[in-house]
Protein backbone atom coordinates (compact mmCIF):
# COMPACT_ATOMS: atom_id res chain seq x y z
CA UNK A 1 0.00 0.00 0.00
CA UNK A 2 1.14 3.53 -0.64
CA UNK A 3 1.72 5.89 1.72
CA UNK A 4 -0.05 8.46 -0.04
CA UNK A 5 -2.90 7.64 -2.67
CA UNK A 6 -4.17 10.79 -4.70
CA UNK A 7 -6.65 10.61 -7.57
CA UNK A 8 -4.77 11.75 -10.60
CA UNK A 9 -7.65 13.11 -12.45
CA UNK A 10 -7.87 14.73 -14.84
CA UNK A 11 -10.53 17.02 -13.53
CA UNK A 12 -12.10 19.07 -15.74
CA UNK A 13 -14.67 22.23 -14.15
CA UNK A 14 -15.73 25.21 -15.53
CA UNK A 15 -15.04 28.27 -14.48
CA UNK A 16 -16.98 29.34 -11.10
CA UNK A 17 -16.95 26.16 -9.86
CA UNK A 18 -16.19 24.55 -6.29
CA UNK A 19 -13.26 22.86 -6.72
CA UNK A 20 -12.69 19.28 -4.12
CA UNK A 21 -9.04 17.42 -4.58
CA UNK A 22 -8.37 14.89 -2.22
CA UNK A 23 -5.53 12.26 -0.98
CA UNK A 24 -5.88 9.82 1.73
CA UNK A 25 -3.11 7.89 3.93
CA UNK A 26 -2.41 4.98 5.69
CA UNK A 27 0.68 6.49 8.58
CA UNK A 28 -1.44 7.76 11.38
CA UNK A 29 2.15 10.01 12.52
CA UNK A 30 1.93 12.44 9.91
CA UNK A 31 1.47 15.44 11.09
CA UNK A 32 2.30 18.27 8.65
CA UNK A 33 0.38 18.16 5.34
CA UNK A 34 1.00 20.46 2.38
CA UNK A 35 -0.96 21.03 -0.93
CA UNK A 36 1.62 22.14 -3.35
CA UNK A 37 0.71 23.42 -7.41
CA UNK A 38 2.31 23.07 -10.38
CA UNK A 39 2.40 24.37 -13.58
CA UNK A 40 3.25 22.79 -17.09
CA UNK A 41 7.20 22.80 -16.90
CA UNK A 42 7.23 24.52 -13.58
CA UNK A 43 8.52 23.53 -10.02
CA UNK A 44 5.83 22.47 -7.48
CA UNK A 45 4.79 25.70 -5.29
CA UNK A 46 3.71 25.42 -1.88
CA UNK A 47 0.11 26.71 -1.77
CA UNK A 48 -1.44 25.52 1.96
CA UNK A 49 0.52 24.40 4.84
CA UNK A 50 -1.40 22.87 7.72
CA UNK A 51 -0.07 21.31 11.30
CA UNK A 52 -2.02 18.62 12.59
CA UNK A 53 -5.79 18.43 11.95
CA UNK A 54 -8.12 21.27 11.40
CA UNK A 55 -9.34 23.79 8.81
CA UNK A 56 -7.41 26.61 6.99
CA UNK A 57 -8.50 28.89 5.15
CA UNK A 58 -6.24 31.06 2.50
CA UNK A 59 -8.45 33.95 0.02
CA UNK A 60 -9.89 30.91 -2.08
CA UNK A 61 -8.01 27.84 -0.71
CA UNK A 62 -9.25 26.29 1.73
CA UNK A 63 -7.44 23.22 3.40
CA UNK A 64 -9.23 20.35 5.62
CA UNK A 65 -7.38 17.55 7.38
CA UNK A 66 -8.94 14.77 8.70
CA UNK A 67 -6.50 12.78 10.81
CA UNK A 68 -9.42 10.09 12.27
CA UNK A 69 -10.04 9.07 8.61
CA UNK A 70 -6.77 9.91 7.30
CA UNK A 71 -8.15 12.25 4.75
CA UNK A 72 -7.63 15.45 3.63
CA UNK A 73 -8.57 18.31 1.35
CA UNK A 74 -8.17 20.82 -0.65
CA UNK A 75 -11.20 23.44 -2.20
CA UNK A 76 -10.34 25.83 -4.60
CA UNK A 77 -13.87 28.33 -4.41
CA UNK A 78 -14.65 30.41 -7.72
CA UNK A 79 -12.01 28.51 -9.46
CA UNK A 80 -10.43 30.14 -12.39
CA UNK A 81 -8.46 29.37 -15.56
CA UNK A 82 -5.13 30.62 -13.93
CA UNK A 83 -6.13 27.88 -11.32
CA UNK A 84 -5.39 25.12 -14.22
CA UNK A 85 -2.41 22.82 -13.26
CA UNK A 86 -1.95 20.02 -10.75
CA UNK A 87 -2.04 19.94 -7.25
CA UNK A 88 0.14 17.37 -5.13
CA UNK A 89 -0.45 16.36 -1.71
CA UNK A 90 2.17 16.15 0.78
CA UNK A 91 3.51 15.16 4.40
CA UNK A 92 5.50 14.11 6.60
CA UNK A 93 6.09 13.18 10.47
CA UNK A 94 6.99 15.20 13.35
CA UNK A 95 10.02 14.19 14.60
CA UNK A 96 11.99 11.53 12.14
CA UNK A 97 13.99 13.38 9.61
CA UNK A 98 13.55 15.04 6.17
CA UNK A 99 11.21 12.68 4.74
CA UNK A 100 8.35 13.98 2.82
CA UNK A 101 5.50 12.02 1.10
CA UNK A 102 4.07 13.04 -1.99
CA UNK A 103 0.29 12.20 -3.75
CA UNK A 104 0.98 11.51 -7.55
CA UNK A 105 -0.68 14.64 -7.98
CA UNK A 106 -4.54 15.46 -9.24
CA UNK A 107 -4.60 17.36 -12.80
CA UNK A 108 -6.78 20.10 -13.02
CA UNK A 109 -8.36 21.92 -16.01
CA UNK A 110 -11.03 25.50 -15.37
CA UNK A 111 -12.65 25.51 -18.54
CA UNK A 112 -13.07 29.34 -18.91
CA UNK B 1 18.03 35.68 -7.02
CA UNK B 2 15.67 34.61 -4.85
CA UNK B 3 13.49 30.90 -3.59
CA UNK B 4 15.94 28.08 -5.67
CA UNK B 5 17.38 28.47 -8.44
CA UNK B 6 18.14 25.54 -10.45
CA UNK B 7 20.68 25.31 -14.02
CA UNK B 8 20.43 24.19 -16.69
CA UNK B 9 16.52 24.06 -16.78
CA UNK B 10 16.52 21.90 -19.78
CA UNK B 11 19.52 19.29 -20.52
CA UNK B 12 20.52 16.73 -23.67
CA UNK B 13 22.81 14.31 -23.08
CA UNK B 14 23.95 10.90 -24.69
CA UNK B 15 24.31 7.76 -22.41
CA UNK B 16 27.90 8.20 -22.10
CA UNK B 17 28.66 11.83 -20.99
CA UNK B 18 29.01 13.36 -18.07
CA UNK B 19 27.01 16.21 -16.63
CA UNK B 20 26.32 18.47 -13.39
CA UNK B 21 23.31 19.66 -12.44
CA UNK B 22 23.49 22.95 -10.23
CA UNK B 23 20.77 24.30 -7.71
CA UNK B 24 21.07 27.13 -5.48
CA UNK B 25 18.78 28.30 -2.44
CA UNK B 26 18.74 32.31 -0.96
CA UNK B 27 16.27 30.85 1.49
CA UNK B 28 19.05 30.64 4.40
CA UNK B 29 17.72 26.95 4.76
CA UNK B 30 19.84 24.15 5.96
CA UNK B 31 18.11 21.37 4.39
CA UNK B 32 18.47 20.10 0.50
CA UNK B 33 16.45 17.72 -1.64
CA UNK B 34 17.08 15.89 -5.31
CA UNK B 35 13.55 14.02 -6.46
CA UNK B 36 13.25 12.82 -9.13
CA UNK B 37 9.45 13.80 -10.92
CA UNK B 38 8.51 11.24 -13.59
CA UNK B 39 4.96 11.33 -15.32
CA UNK B 40 2.20 9.40 -13.07
CA UNK B 41 4.68 8.98 -10.45
CA UNK B 42 5.20 10.41 -7.06
CA UNK B 43 7.93 12.60 -6.26
CA UNK B 44 10.94 10.21 -5.66
CA UNK B 45 13.44 10.98 -3.37
CA UNK B 46 17.15 11.05 -4.09
CA UNK B 47 19.10 12.40 -1.37
CA UNK B 48 19.06 14.45 1.37
CA UNK B 49 21.66 16.88 3.04
CA UNK B 50 21.38 18.29 6.31
CA UNK B 51 24.05 21.33 7.09
CA UNK B 52 26.18 19.72 4.13
CA UNK B 53 25.89 16.00 5.04
CA UNK B 54 24.07 13.31 3.20
CA UNK B 55 21.70 11.97 5.63
CA UNK B 56 19.52 10.10 3.08
CA UNK B 57 20.24 7.96 0.07
CA UNK B 58 17.36 5.91 -1.15
CA UNK B 59 18.71 3.30 -2.73
CA UNK B 60 19.64 5.36 -5.70
CA UNK B 61 22.22 4.33 -8.57
CA UNK B 62 25.66 4.95 -8.63
CA UNK B 63 25.35 6.94 -11.81
CA UNK B 64 23.70 9.35 -9.65
CA UNK B 65 26.57 11.19 -7.46
CA UNK B 66 25.27 14.49 -4.99
CA UNK B 67 27.67 16.85 -4.26
CA UNK B 68 26.55 19.77 -1.07
CA UNK B 69 29.50 22.07 -0.74
CA UNK B 70 27.84 24.59 1.43
CA UNK B 71 24.36 25.12 2.73
CA UNK B 72 23.48 27.29 -0.37
CA UNK B 73 24.78 25.17 -2.75
CA UNK B 74 24.00 21.06 -4.36
CA UNK B 75 24.70 19.19 -7.49
CA UNK B 76 23.81 16.66 -8.77
CA UNK B 77 26.61 14.97 -10.98
CA UNK B 78 25.33 12.90 -13.78
CA UNK B 79 27.01 9.84 -15.86
CA UNK B 80 26.60 7.08 -17.97
CA UNK B 81 23.02 7.67 -17.66
CA UNK B 82 20.11 5.18 -18.79
CA UNK B 83 17.07 6.52 -21.14
CA UNK B 84 14.54 5.58 -18.28
CA UNK B 85 16.44 8.53 -16.25
CA UNK B 86 14.64 11.35 -18.45
CA UNK B 87 12.47 12.93 -16.05
CA UNK B 88 12.39 16.53 -14.53
CA UNK B 89 14.79 16.77 -11.12
CA UNK B 90 13.58 18.77 -9.08
CA UNK B 91 15.80 20.80 -6.08
CA UNK B 92 14.02 21.82 -3.23
CA UNK B 93 15.16 23.29 0.42
CA UNK B 94 14.19 23.62 4.04
CA UNK B 95 14.89 24.77 7.37
CA UNK B 96 15.47 21.59 9.89
CA UNK B 97 12.74 20.21 11.77
CA UNK B 98 11.65 22.07 15.03
CA UNK B 99 8.65 24.03 15.95
CA UNK B 100 5.58 24.23 14.38
CA UNK B 101 5.90 26.97 11.66
CA UNK B 102 5.13 27.36 7.88
CA UNK B 103 8.99 27.39 7.32
CA UNK B 104 8.88 23.14 8.18
CA UNK B 105 7.73 22.36 4.64
CA UNK B 106 10.04 22.52 1.20
CA UNK B 107 10.56 25.10 -1.08
CA UNK B 108 11.20 23.57 -4.72
CA UNK B 109 12.80 25.15 -7.44
CA UNK B 110 11.68 25.15 -11.27
CA UNK B 111 13.47 21.89 -12.09
CA UNK B 112 15.84 20.58 -15.02
CA UNK B 113 14.14 18.29 -17.45
CA UNK B 114 16.59 15.94 -18.48
CA UNK B 115 16.44 13.76 -22.02
CA UNK B 116 18.75 10.89 -22.18
CA UNK B 117 19.27 9.21 -25.45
Amino acid sequence: QKEVEQDPGPLSVPEGAIVSLNCTYSNSAFQYFMWYRQYSRKGPELLMYTYSSGNKEDGRFTAQVDKSSKYISLFIRDSQPSDSATYLCAMSERNTGNQFYFGTGTSLTVIP
Amino acid sequence: ETGVTQTPRHLVMGMTNKKSLKCEQHLGHNAMYWYKQSAKKPLELMFVYNFKEQTENNSVPSRFSPECPNSSHLFLHLHTLQPEDSALYLCASSPLRGGTGKGETQYFGPGTRLLVL
